[in-house]
């Protein structure tokens, strides 16, 4: 079983719509979690690190469910700019190596 | 710009030969760690060095091997190419090797084994 896991997609979203997708983790003594956004075989990016109450950045929403051991993002008002591979990153180490998702691909279409 | 540079973008090479990544870490970070993307999946940890020495070490075989200069910058060696080693590399750095450190990446290095 992996240890991150993603619905690999795509989410085809027209402009203006929200989308949502989650990601599972295995590991239930992971410390942080983040949200990076990959372009087409360019570096990730980070788009979020993930709290536990939630937290929002614009129009990104992102939710952490500790029990269920899922993290979700949430985009609204989607921009042809959103279409993008979304991947899910979880840190298991008190030190800094990342479990990364496959990716969640979404794709903003006119 | 993250500040992390990677040398160099493209590399072909055959099997069985050696082969050489650069990174530059961004000013001021102490900590750089290596990843592995291969087609379609995520980046897989290869592993991380911290003020010179290696801090942790994912799944991969001792053919990697690294390096990291007192500059901070590091070196990825991959010995013996398997055609499964045809992959984007990466190189992240950050200002310490904590859990909750975020990582600047560079562009990677596309390695094509033939």
């Amino acid at each position: 079983r992996k240890e991150v896991e993603q619905d690999p997609g795509p989410f085809n979203v027209p402009e203006g719509a929200t989308v949502a997708f989650n990601c599972t983790y295995s590991n239930s003594a992971s410390q942080s979690f983040f949200w990076y956004r990959q372009d087409c075989r360019k570096e990730p990016k980070l788009l979020m690190s993930v709290y536990s109450s939630g937290n929002e950045d614009g129009r990104f929403t992102a939710q952490l469910n500790r029990a269920s051991q899922y993290i979700s993002l949430l985009i609204r008002d989607s921009k042809l700019s959103d279409s993008a591979t979304y991947l899910c990153v979880v840190n298991s180490d008190s030190w800094g190596k990342l479990q990364f998702g496959a990716g969640t691909q979404v794709v903003v279409t006119p | 710009e993250t500040g992390v540079t990677q040398s160099p973008t493209h590399l072909i090479k055959t099997r069985g030969q050696q082969v050489t990544l650069r990174c530059s870490s961004q000013s001021g970070h102490n900590t750089v760690s290596w990843y592995q993307q291969a087609l379609g999946q995520g980046p897989q940890f290869i592993f991380q060095y911290y003020r010179e020495e290696e801090n942790g070490r994912g799944n991969f075989p001792p053919r990697f091997s690294g390096l990291q200069f007192p500059n901070y910058s590091s070196e990825l060696n991959v010995n013996a190419l398997e055609l499964d080693d045809s992959a984007l590399y990466l190189c992240a750095s950050s200002l310490g090797g904590a859990s909750d450190e975020k990582l600047f990446f560079g562009s990677g290095t596309q390695l094509s084994v033939l």
